[in-house]
């Protein structure tokens, strides 16, 4: 097993309402990233977070938010939601390297519906 | 056009046959390769990093073509759980400097057959 662990496993929203999803980094770990998996289709960046700073962003509208907190654990918020919305949400721990070159170690996921 | 195009599959193939993937990037000054493997409804996993050299683990190698914008995977005696969704990753940039991202393909299916 990686050492990522999200929670929850699975969760149910309708239009309109907010959402947290939290992950805890593998020990060690200063970076995390987050991802968004529609069914069939790739993992798509939403963000990273680098030492509880921002670091990088996909093309994902505001609502989507992030921390990361000193632990190194991390909190993904969606605003607002809509129905695309609906997706495995995946995020990956790592230990930064300049290049990017590090490898991201995955959580099992939270699946999230949104009717 | 897609920063990362693979060709979706599915790949039928039988045990033992040889099987290889390909993946362009439109960012010619991209930094860092991989290749993952996701099996069905579970997170993806790193299968291998992907080198200018070419590098080989086992039965699987990965080669990067810079001039050409592809990296590929080479699948040698495929077994049944090789059966899965390959995924190749691009990083554009250098972490540091601001915009840092990652770049999935959409993945490519395999199917193995006894």
């Amino acid at each position: 097993e990686t050492g990522v662990t999200q929670s929850p496993t699975h969760l149910i929203k309708t239009r309109g309402q907010q959402v947290t999803l939290r992950c805890s980094s593998q020990s060690g770990h200063n970076t995390v990233s987050w991802y968004q998996q529609a069914l069939g289709q790739g993992p798509q960046f939403i963000f990273q977070y680098y030492r509880e700073e921002e670091n990088g962003r996909g093309n994902f509208p505001p609502r989507f938010s992030g921390l990361q907190f000193p632990n190194y654990s991390s909190e993904l918020n969606v605003n607002a939601l809509e129905l695309d919305d609906s997706a495995l949400y995946l995020c990956a721990s790592s230990l930064s390297r300049e290049d990017g070159s590090e490898t991201q170690y995955f959580g099992p996921g939270t699946r999230l519906l949104v009717l | 056009r897609k920063e990362v195009e693979q060709d979706p599959g599915p790949f039928n193939v039988p045990e033992g046959a040889t099987v290889a993937f390909n993946c362009t990037y439109s960012n010619s000054a991209s930094q860092s390769f991989f290749w993952y493997r996701q099996d069905c409804r579970k997170e993806p996993k790193l299968l291998m990093s992907v080198y200018s050299s070419g590098n080989e683990d086992g039965r699987f190698t990965a080669q990067l073509n810079r001039a050409s914008q592809y990296i590929s995977l080479l699948i040698r005696d495929s077994k049944l759980s090789d059966s899965a969704t390959y995924l190749c990753v691009v990083i554009p940039k250098a972490r540091f400097g601001g915009g840092f991202k990652t770049i999935f393909g959409a993945g490519t299916r395999l199917f193995v057959k006894a």
